[in-house]
């Protein structure tokens, strides 16, 4: 079975830092781009982060540029998401995603999501 | 940014009925947009993708349609499994981003 199992998330004081992993099963991650997306509690999803295959290409939303940092470890079938200089506008469910394209980093929709982890920022 | 304007917010049908959703793009897109469902307490699936391609083992009550800045869902024949939150994406540009969310709910 395809599947994304997200982990890290948790409760955090405002200015502190979280990393977030995302593991793949029944598939290899190495062959894909992934993305981060977020869902603040009550509103819609935002984008957040891509990365590329091989790790040499990354995209951030404006909201999180500076602050976060995506990266991935094929070796491990891993994706992670290090987090910085927290605020309250950073509390939502983070999911993984993956683009529904392999190997090439071309326009894709995500095909496949992750059941989301959980990140509190408050004092 | 390309801002994605989605109409209505909330959509009242009764099942069995025929919804559409409207997702307007800001700038033109192509045919580079999808369509995401999602349910209470669940990760968003992926229905439609390069405006009108269903997505793996989508029904074919889901349809897509449009291209540049005006996109449409179609949910034909509402099931009670249909009643959620739909939302567009257009991953033409960076950063990808998405609607607002349309909430077709049980009239």
């Amino acid at each position: 079975e395809l599947q994304l199992v997200e982990s890290g998330g948790g409760l955090v004081q405002p200015g502190g830092s979280l990393r977030l992993s995302c593991a793949a099963s029944g598939f290899s991650l190495s062959n894909y781009n992934f993305n981060w997306v977020r869902q603040a509690p009550g509103k819609g999803l935002e984008w957040i982060s891509l990365i590329s295959t091989t790790g040499s290409t990354t995209y951030y939303a404006d909201s999180v540029n500076g602050r976060f940092t995506i990266s991935r470890d094929n070796g491990k079938n891993s994706l992670y998401l290090q987090m910085n200089s927290l605020t309250a506008e950073d509390t939502a469910v983070y999911y993984c995603a993956r683009d529904n394209i392999r190997y090439l980093l071309l326009p894709a929709a995500l095909d496949l999501w992750g059941q989301g982890t959980t990140v509190t920022v408050s004092s | 940014e390309i801002v994605m304007t989605q109409s209505p917010a909330t959509l009242s049908v009764s099942p069995g009925e025929r919804a559409i959703v409207s997702c307007r793009a800001s700038q033109n897109v192509r045919n580079n947009l999808a369509w995401y469902q999602q349910k209470p307490g669940q990760a968003p699936r992926l229905l439609i993708h390069g405006a009108s391609t269903r997505a793996t083992d989508i029904p074919v009550t889901f349809s897509g349609s449009g291209s540049g800045t005006e996109f449409t869902l179609t949910i034909s024949s509402l099931q009670s499994e249909d009643f959620a939150v739909y939302y567009c994406q257009q991953y033409n540009t960076w950063p990808r981003t998405f609607g607002q969310g349309t909430t077709v709910e049980i009239k």
